[in-house]
């Protein structure tokens, strides 16, 4: 069975600082995909970025970075340089061979000035 | 970055009618479509897998029949909510994969409210 754990429902940090948002997954799949997605109050998911399991490097795009240890199954989300406007939901997810993308409870951020 | 439509975004309708969400792919052509039902500070579910030209695949528990799914063009699927109740309001929302690889990514649509009545 495929399941996505984020342990963290809340994180609050200050503006400009640097924050991690942790995932770790589970599957028996030898090729999958981990996606990190935001929701803001309005509700639309956001795609921010995606690390293949076969990726060497961690995947980078803009402020998101994500950290990638296949042999922990993590992958965490580390953004730098928080703004306000990165105060929104966000949700971990695998896709495995079944091709159906697995939801973790997602973390809730809160950037204060 | 690719962008996916739905059409509402909110509705208010009177239980016992049916209602239709619209999912566009704008700037893309999409094979599958997917639709997931969000619960209030709860995680996306998937419901149903829409391939254009076939029948949908529904997860367990879903009722095919009630939850209506048509993938008539690469980009456009619609949802019908048919015979609403008040147990069916819900945040909808579709998802359009940009290609036809399993990894591809799945670009969201803003989700439509349905509070029934």
């Amino acid at each position: 069975a495929q399941k996505i754990t984020q342990t963290q429902p809340g994180m609050f940090v200050q503006e400009k600082e640097a924050v991690t948002l942790d995932c770790t997954y589970d599957t028996s799949d030898q090729s999958y995909g981990l996606f990190w997605y935001k929701q803001p109050s309005s509700g639309e998911m956001i795609f921010l970025i995606y690390q293949g399991s076969y990726d060497e490097q961690n995947a980078t795009e803009g402020r998101y970075s994500l950290n990638f240890q296949k042999a922990r199954k993590s992958a965490n989300l580390v953004i730098s340089a928080s703004q306000l406007g990165d105060s929104a939901m966000y949700f971990c997810a695998i896709l495995p061979d079944t091709d159906k993308l697995i939801f973790g409870t997602g973390t809730r951020l809160q950037v204060f000035p | 970055g690719a962008v996916v439509s739905q059409h509402p975004s909110w509705v208010i309708c009177k239980s016992g009618t049916s209602v239709k969400i619209e999912c566009r792919s704008l700037d893309f052509q999409a094979t599958t479509m997917f639709w997931y039902r969000q619960f209030p500070k709860q995680s996306l579910m998937l419901m149903a897998t829409s391939n254009e030209g076939s029948k949908a695949t529904y997860e367990q528990g879903v009722e095919k029949d009630k939850f209506l799914i048509n993938h008539a063009s690469l980009t456009l699927s619609t949802l019908t909510v048919t015979s609403a109740h008040p147990e069916d309001s819900s945040f909808y929302i579709c998802s359009a994969r940009d290609g036809d690889r399993v990894t591809d990514t799945q670009y969201f649509g803003p989700g439509t409210r349905l509070t029934v009545l």
